[in-house]
């Protein structure tokens, strides 16, 4: 299946700062790659659809400017995490579909402090 | 709003034992289902993909089983290992959701020596 690579795998920020994570579909060419954020305990939910070349759509109640999407090149979507608050700190994952199968990124542990 | 429920939500067996996880959802109008595994703090690895037209698939010691009409799968393990040893996922893609996934809040297995 896709082998999909995100990084950073952990990252600790200061409250106010940015914070960017990157996925990376490494054998396959993904016109379209999924974010999705897990609180402890909870089940993954869908941030937004990230779309190459074109915007975003995010989910409601996730706010746009605070995720901000990029998804420049077949191969590369990045999330950052703007203004970074305590209360953002959680898994965020990334996800392509090569067929009609889900493959997932290794996963970013974002600690704001 | 699809909503996908997994039972129970920590399981404890020792090793050699069959098991089996339970997973059901609201809408039957689903295009397939997957079973991850995620081991803490990691990224998810799928483990079966079930077709919305398939009842069962088989992966090593793991089969998955599916009846759409009334919503539920189950995932079987066989001879169960301590290195099974995971929280497993279930997720659903809805007939109209594009390629994005509903998941359960998963069942951690502790499979003890």
């Amino acid at each position: 299946g896709a082998v999909v690579s995100q990084h950073p795998s952990r990252v600790i920020c200061k409250s106010g700062t940015s914070v960017k994570i990157e996925c990376r579909s490494l054998d396959f060419q993904a016109t379209t790659m999924f974010w999705y954020r897990q609180f402890p305990k909870q089940s993954l939910m869908l941030m937004a659809t990230s779309n190459e070349g074109s915007k975003a759509t995010y989910e409601q109640g996730v706010e746009k400017d605070k995720f901000l999407i990029n998804h420049a090149s077949l191969t590369l979507s990045t999330l950052t995490v703007t203004s970074a608050h305590p209360e953002d700190s959680s898994f965020y994952i990334c996800s392509v579909s090569q067929g009609t199968e889900a493959f997932f990124g290794q996963g970013t542990r974002l600690t704001v402090v | 709003k699809q909503e996908v429920t997994q039972i129970p939500a920590a399981l404890s067996v020792p090793e050699g034992e069959n098991l089996v996880l339970n997973c059901s959802f609201t809408d039957s109008a689903i295009y397939n289902l997957q079973w991850f595994r995620q081991d803490p703090g990691k990224g998810l690895t799928s483990l079966l993909l079930i077709q919305s037209s398939q009842r069962e698939q088989t992966s090593g010691r793991l089969n998955a089983s599916l009846d759409k009409s009334s919503g539920r799968s189950t995932l079987y393990i066989a001879a169960s290992q301590p290195g099974d040893s995971a929280t497993y996922l279930c997720a659903v893609r809805p007939s109209n959701s594009g390629y994005a996934l509903n998941f359960g809040k998963g069942t951690s297995l502790l499979v003890t020596p």
